[in-house]
């Protein structure tokens, strides 16, 4: 089984409002990843948790904000967004065993469209 | 800087052979993958190589030559359900142990398959 499921499929929010995308994998994966992804771009990495812990944030703006309360579970908390983060938020996982050596394949969620109005 | 080149988009023929290329510039190497994506879908894994050479799954290859920074994949016998957008993406090394992978992603080919 490599499934990762992301809810919700389809979000809209106003500039002004709070809302949260959640990511779940039950693989055993201790690697967890957030993608934004535009219209006929290649996804973008955002974060990376590695065993619940924060390991990589590419300089995203802090109105998005990562959580990952157990090894299953990730969630992207959104705030005061703009239009231009509209967009397809991908959520993957990988093994990560620790060998920084050994690659491991990230599997993807179906992703979270989101349109800020 | 990182620097992944792949063509914007291909077309070909149900039932023939297509080749993507992608060439890499990058900071460090852990391996090359390939990923096949349809519109409005999540990337979904076809291949990996981190040594030179040919790998082999079905109709899908890869081809990988390190020192070239050189990649391709090749679709054999098209199906129109082929039509998508292939990812090339380099894994580059993880500064710490437990720290994740991190890809780096090509523009993406658009393949469209006609009858």
């Amino acid at each position: 089984d490599t499934e990762v499921t992301q809810t919700p499929k389809h979000l809209v929010m106003g500039m002004t409002n709070k809302k949260s995308l959640k990511c779940e994998q039950h693989m055993g994966h201790r690697a967890m990843y957030w993608y934004k992804q535009k219209a006929k771009k290649p996804p973008e990495l955002m974060f990376v948790y590695s065993y619940e812990k924060l390991s990589i944030n590419e300089s995203v703006p802090s109105r998005f904000s990562p959580e990952c309360p157990n090894s299953s579970l990730l969630n992207l908390h959104l705030h005061a967004l703009q239009p231009e983060d509209s967009a397809l938020y991908l959520c993957a996982s990988s093994q990560d065993t620790g060998n920084r050596d050994l690659q491991e394949t990230q599997y993807f969620g179906p992703g979270t469209r989101l349109l800020v109005l | 800087g990182q620097n992944i080149d792949q063509p914007t988009e291909m077309t070909a023929t149900e039932g023939a052979i297509v080749q993507i290329n992608c060439t890499y510039q990058t900071s460090g190497f852990n391996g090359l993958f390939w990923y096949q994506q349809h519109a409005g879908e999540a990337p979904t894994f076809l291949s990996y190589n981190v040594l030179d050479g040919l790998e082999e799954k079905g109709r899908f290859s890869s081809f990988l030559s390190r020192s070239k920074g050189y990649s391709y994949l090749l679709l054999k016998e098209l199906q129109m359900k082929d039509s998508a957008s292939y990812l090339c993406a380099v894994s580059l090394p993880s500064l710490l142990y437990n720290q994740g992978g991190k890809l780096i992603f090509g523009q993406g080919t658009e393949l469209s398959v006609k009858p």
